[in-house]
């Protein structure tokens, strides 16, 4: 168990440009989340897999952000036309639930990724 | 919806004193309750969950926390604190499978 790993760990761009991150979670762990941590505030939710589908994104998403799980391992978040808005620290975490366990199971998170947008 | 409210953004306190963290949230339903710590550089690291049954939970680091469901409160506590517990402390909320996290409380230890 080596932990759930990010890459990259920092991120500077320009504005406009695209960026993508990637998140390799625990390895036996179905469920994956990515999140978004602003200085002084605590990680909002951004979307969440269950294996490979994309089961729920926050309202709060814009279009120009896209995650995937292609065969329910890593996944990635894809941010397109990048704004200076969206710097912030990227969390990724996952977890192993089971049916019923309605959502009281921990989660484990990445390090996180830190995009700056210039 | 649910909301969570840590009221302190900051706790000095001096090392081996006791320190109580504060968590208070509002929900329609009944949820789960955690409090996670992060420290420098690093990811969040789950200290304790409240899920049902004794209020009184016991987490990692000597840490605990009581659930008051008159209150909606879930504090944290700890009866002697060390330089090493110096980190962010969140308190996350959910009735299901997506939670809300408070802003967190930075805990910092002084020697």
């Amino acid at each position: 168990d080596t932990g759930v790993s990010q890459n990259p760990r920092h991120k500077i761009t320009k504005r406009g440009q695209n960026v993508t991150f990637r998140c390799d979670p625990i390895s036996e762990h179905n469920r994956l989340y990515w999140y978004r941590q602003t200085l002084g505030q605590g990680p909002e939710f951004l979307t969440y897999f269950q294996n490979e589908a994309q089961l729920e994104k926050s309202r709060l998403l814009s279009d120009r952000f896209s995650a995937e799980r292609p065969k329910g391992s890593f996944s990635t978040l894809e941010i397109q036309r990048t704004e200076q808005g969206d710097s912030a620290m990227y969390l990724c975490a996952s977890s192993l639930n089971i049916d019923g366990d309605r959502g009281g199971v921990g989660q484990f998170f990445g390090p996180g990724t830190r995009l700056t947008v210039l | 919806a649910q909301s969570v409210t840590q009221l302190d953004s900051q706790v000095p306190v001096f090392e081996e004193a006791p320190v109580e963290l504060r968590c208070n949230y509002s929900s329609s339903v009944s949820v789960y309750l955690f409090w996670y710590v992060q420290y420098p550089n690093q990811g969040l690291q789950l200290l304790l969950k409240y899920l049902s049954g004794s209020t009184l939970v016991k987490g990692i680091n000597g840490f605990e926390a009581e659930f008051n469901k008159s209150q909606t409160s879930f504090h944290l506590r700890k009866p002697s604190v060390h330089i090493s517990d110096t980190a962010e402390y969140f308190c996350a909320v959910t009735p299901g499978y997506i939670p809300t996290f408070g802003r967190g409380t930075s805990l910092i230890v002084h020697p």
